[in-house]
């Protein structure tokens, strides 16, 4: 089945550490993207990657940082720099050149503790 | 209809019957729109789009409707089921072709019996 996925579910960590989310894709999509989100909040735009080796910060990368190595993985680390990462953290897929709509992973639950 | 405020509008429709739920977008250069359904700890799925060269456009059971001239877009949901239970996000890619799209902060239908 094709599909995008995302690991782990529920993640903890202590303050201080760096922790990274996985996010993998079989669709064959060039574009990639990290969102943020927040209790009874929208969707909120870390990063995105169009291409391999390639990658633009959106709204709100401080504190984050991600690498895209292979078309179908782009990892998301949450550094010590993040003041507040406690959040719903969904990565997505699409097809680049506009007009096509984003699929998204299940997402990943991150607390500090 | 969306909000920009802290607190998800909701919306509340007897079962059975029909659900209207609006968004309003900012740029009138935005022409691709998409709505999407989130229910509780998932990733959001996408659910119907349209282009700005249309007004209407019919699904199983969704219909989307744009009014460009307001910059309003509303998505029906006929015969509202138990199963429509969720956050309902649109979403507007902004036709400056780095694939950025934009999302609203999203309303929550709930459903009476």
């Amino acid at each position: 089945d094709g599909g995008i996925t995302q690991s782990p579910k529920y993640l903890f960590r202590k303050e201080g550490q760096n922790v990274t989310l996985s996010c993998e894709q079989n669709l064959n999509h060039d574009a990639m993207y990290w969102y943020r989100q927040d209790p009874g909040q929208g969707l909120r735009l870390i990063y995105y990657s169009q291409i391999v080796n390639d990658f633009q910060k959106g709204d709100i990368a401080e504190g984050y940082s991600v690498s895209r190595e292979k078309k179908e993985s782009f990892p998301l680390t949450v550094t010590s720099a993040q003041k507040n990462p406690t959040a719903f953290y969904l990565c997505a897929s699409t097809y680049p050149g506009g007009y096509n709509e984003q699929f998204f992973g299940p997402g990943t639950r991150l607390t500090v503790l | 209809g969306e909000s920009v405020g802290l607190h998800l509008p909701t919306l509340s429709v007897q079962e059975g019957d029909n659900s209207i739920i609006n968004c309003a977008y900012s740029n009138s250069a935005s022409d691709y729109f998409i709505w999407y359904k989130q229910e509780s700890g998932k990733g959001p799925q996408f659910i119907i789009d349209i282009r700005s060269n249309m007004d209407k456009r019919q699904g199983q059971r969704v219909t989307v409707l744009l009014n460009k001239t307001v910059k309003h877009l509303s998505l029906q949901i006929a015969a509202t089921q138990p199963g429509d239970s969720a956050v309902y996000f649109c979403a507007e890619n902004r036709g400056n072709r780095d694939d950025k799209i934009i999302f609203g902060k999203g309303t929550r239908l709930h459903i009476l019996p």
